[in-house]
């Protein structure tokens, strides 16, 4: 049971423009939330994160939006680079669990010229 | 800063053949991690050791054995290589606790033939 859904396996934006991740989860006792970027044959390196009692972080170009309620986050990336393109992954944890992270199943960003 | 440093990188197994993934970190993290990442699946933990002395289950330990042989290193072990786990294996450490950041290793290719 896929506890954190990614349900965009890929996503195409120009560059400037915004990129728009979207999460899902499912646990409601996850209180701590993860963004992850990943290029290829490399490991993933730690990008953003929220805790439950807000419902959003910047830093950046990067904010990270997260609604309870929905049990829905996502990462905008404004404006959009090159560089940036990579996988995303969402991942998210629990007090009580260390820092033992679910993660989901990544979105490929693509930025083009 | 080499951060967390896995070897090998690159690894073609026979099927029943073992091996052992070495991992060590030099931040003085408590606790440290396996990962495994197969296509379309994300990362899933196989095992971690939230401080030095106790190893526990992830998601997917099946098959696998671990060693926390001191604060800085944990091993990953295959006892008896399965096709199934051909993989891309990340170790990857944080401070004791929900809600500080994992940092991961660069990977290592494991193919089991």
């Amino acid at each position: 049971d896929q506890q954190v859904k990614q349900n965009s396996p890929s996503l195409s934006v120009q560059e400037g423009r915004i990129s728009i991740l979207n999460c899902d989860y499912t646990n409601s006792m996850f209180d701590y939330f993860l963004w992850y970027k990943k290029y290829p044959a490399e490991g993933p390196t730690f990008l953003i994160s929220i805790s439950s009692i807000k419902d959003k972080n910047e830093d950046g170009r990067f904010t990270v939006f997260l609604n309870k309620s929905a049990k829905h986050l996502s990462l905008h990336i404004v404006p959009s680079q090159p560089g940036d393109s990579a996988v995303y992954f969402c991942a998210a944890s629990h007090t009580g669990t260390a820092s033992k992270l679910t993660f989901g199943t990544g979105t490929r960003l693509q930025v083009t010229l | 800063n080499a951060g967390v440093t896995q070897t090998p990188k690159f690894q073609v197994l026979k099927t029943g053949q073992s091996m052992t993934l070495q991992c060590a970190q030099d931040m003085n993290h408590n606790s440290m991690y396996w990962y495994r990442q197969d296509p379309g699946m994300g990362l899933r933990l196989i095992y971690y050791s939230a401080s030095e002395g106790t190893t526990d289950k992830g998601e997917v330990p099946n098959g696998y054995n671990v060693s926390r042989l001191n604060k800085r290193e944990f091993s990953l072990r295959l006892e008896s290589a399965a096709p199934s786990q051909t993989s891309v294996y990340f170790c990857a450490s944080s401070a004791w606790g929900a809600g500080n950041t994992i940092y991961f290793g660069e990977g290592s290719w494991l193919t089991v033939v």
